[in-house]
């Protein structure tokens, strides 16, 4: 069955770096996006970032376009997020999800908190 | 950007029907999935492309979009679905992935 396992989660100070990994398993990993989302404590889903199965195609949202990098390495099958000039407001759980419109499966997520 | 506009909030009660509204400038024209998020857990697909249903969801799940909404109905509604319903869409004209704001379901 498929599996995504999101692991790098931590404390980082504001202005800091992180990178927050997923692992997949159970599907032909280079058949599809990989998509990140990510979830303030208290708060609704945000959509950030997606990776086509061969790695050439990427989008991200405005709020974190040129601050954070989404990259695969399809030999190990698994995808990350890059984060860096982290602020208040990027504290949240930040889940990966198989796929780009319908996400069909989600990892259990992992918590990013950026405070001094 | 696209904006999904959800009502903050909808209760129902049990065995009654749920209506969840999802609204967005011709969301007609896209393909709408929902999500059901349980308290501290990941959400999970229970409706994909407007109206079909992934292996495992029960059939009181059901899913409409017409015009400017799109709507998620569950029938005979049970206290275990009291939970977060997230709309979701892949808007096209600007590549870019699009939640509404969700809305919480409450069981009587």
């Amino acid at each position: 069955q498929v599996r995504l396992v999101e692991s790098g989660g931590g404390l980082v100070k504001p202005g800091g770096s992180l990178r927050v990994s997923c692992a997949a398993s159970g599907f032909t990993f280079t058949d599809h996006y990989m998509s990140w989302i990510r979830q303030a404590p208290g708060k609704g889903l945000e959509w950030i970032s997606c990776i086509s199965g061969s790695g050439t195609v990427i989008y991200y949202a405005d709020s974190v376009k040129g601050r954070f990098t989404i990259s695969r390495d399809n030999a190990k099958n698994s995808v990350s997020l890059e984060m860096s000039s982290l602020r208040d407001e990027d504290s949240a759980v930040y889940f990966c999800a198989r796929e780009r419109s319908a996400l069909a499966n989600w990892g259990q997520g992992t918590l990013v908190t950026v405070s001094s | 950007s696209y904006v999904l506009t959800q009502p903050p909030s909808v209760s129902v009660a049990p065995g009654e029907t749920a209506r969840i509204t999802c609204g967005g400038n011709n969301v007609g024209s896209k393909s709408v999935h929902w999500y059901q998020q349980m308290p501290g857990q990941a959400p999970v697909l229970v409706i994909e492309y407007d109206t079909d249903r992934p292996s495992g969801i029960p059939e009181r799940f059901s899913g409409s979009n017409s015009g400017n909404t799109a709507t998620l109905t569950i029938s005979r509604v049970e206290g275990g679905d009291e939970a977060d319903y997230y709309c979701q869409v892949w808007d096209t004209s600007d590549d870019r992935g699009v939640f509404g704001g969700g809305t919480k379901l409450t069981v009587l």
